[in-house]
């Protein structure tokens, strides 16, 4: 069975400060595809990054970065000289790469992470 | 530019009814699902689709029904409306994930069931 899980379920910080939201994850699959959703007030769900296991380089987009450690089982995001906009919580998930698991993805509970000015 | 289009986007319903959420999409994902999310909570899968005619039901599937007759469309039941089912609803897409590609949200539907 897959999982993930977001064990921080709220973190607040003060504006420029950097935060690192955890993510740990569960699956016996040797290819699965790991994501990050961000959900802001307004309530829709924006798409981020999507990493897949076989390619453990870490990801860096403007203020955003991510490392993915196999041998841990984590895929944690960092952002850095953090902003109010970034105001949000956000979604771990994970996609396996065989039978059912490869046709769906799974969500972590989410962590609320709010920005003070 | 539509994307994934859900229908309707605020609902009240009373114990015992019955009612439809659309969905549809532009993209010609043959991938489609419908999530729930709980207020606070993380989202929870439904059911999903591979494709039209073929449906799978997801991690909490008790109390709804979905059918896939075409590509674009995935419309989720609610039968006999109950309390726990308020939630917001996420219809979503995708060409398949094993392929680099990700999943598409609509917008979410609100539903409370007084």
């Amino acid at each position: 069975a897959q999982k993930v899980t977001q064990a921080q379920t709220e973190i607040s910080v003060v504006e420029k400060e950097d935060v690192t939201l955890d993510c740990v994850y569960e699956t016996r699959d040797t290819t699965y595809y790991l994501f990050w959703y961000k959900q802001p007030p307004s309530g829709e769900l924006v798409f981020l990054i999507r990493r897949n296991s076989f390619d453990e380089q870490n990801e860096i987009s403007g203020r955003y970065s991510w490392n993915f450690q196999k041998s841990t089982s984590s895929f944690n995001f960092t952002i850095t000289a953090s902003q109010v906009v970034d105001s949000a919580v956000y979604f771990c998930a994970l996609s396996g790469s065989s039978g059912s698991s490869a046709s769906k993805i799974i969500f972590g509970s989410g962590t609320r992470l709010s920005i003070r000015p | 530019n539509a994307g994934v289009t859900q229908t309707p986007k605020f609902r009240i319903l009373k114990i015992g009814q019955s009612m439809t959420l659309q969905c549809t999409q532009d993209m010609n994902h043959n991938y489609m699902y419908w999530y729930r999310q709980d207020p606070g909570m993380g989202l929870k899968l439904i059911y999903y689709s591979v494709g039209a005619g073929i449906t799978d039901k997801g991690e909490v599937p008790n109390g709804y029904n979905v059918s896939r007759s075409t590509t674009e469309d995935f419309p989720l039941r609610l039968e006999l409306a109950a309390p726990s089912q308020t939630s917001v609803y996420f219809c979503a897409s995708s060409y398949g994930l094993s392929s680099g590609n990700t999943i598409y949200f609509g917008e979410g539907s609100w539903l409370t069931v007084v």
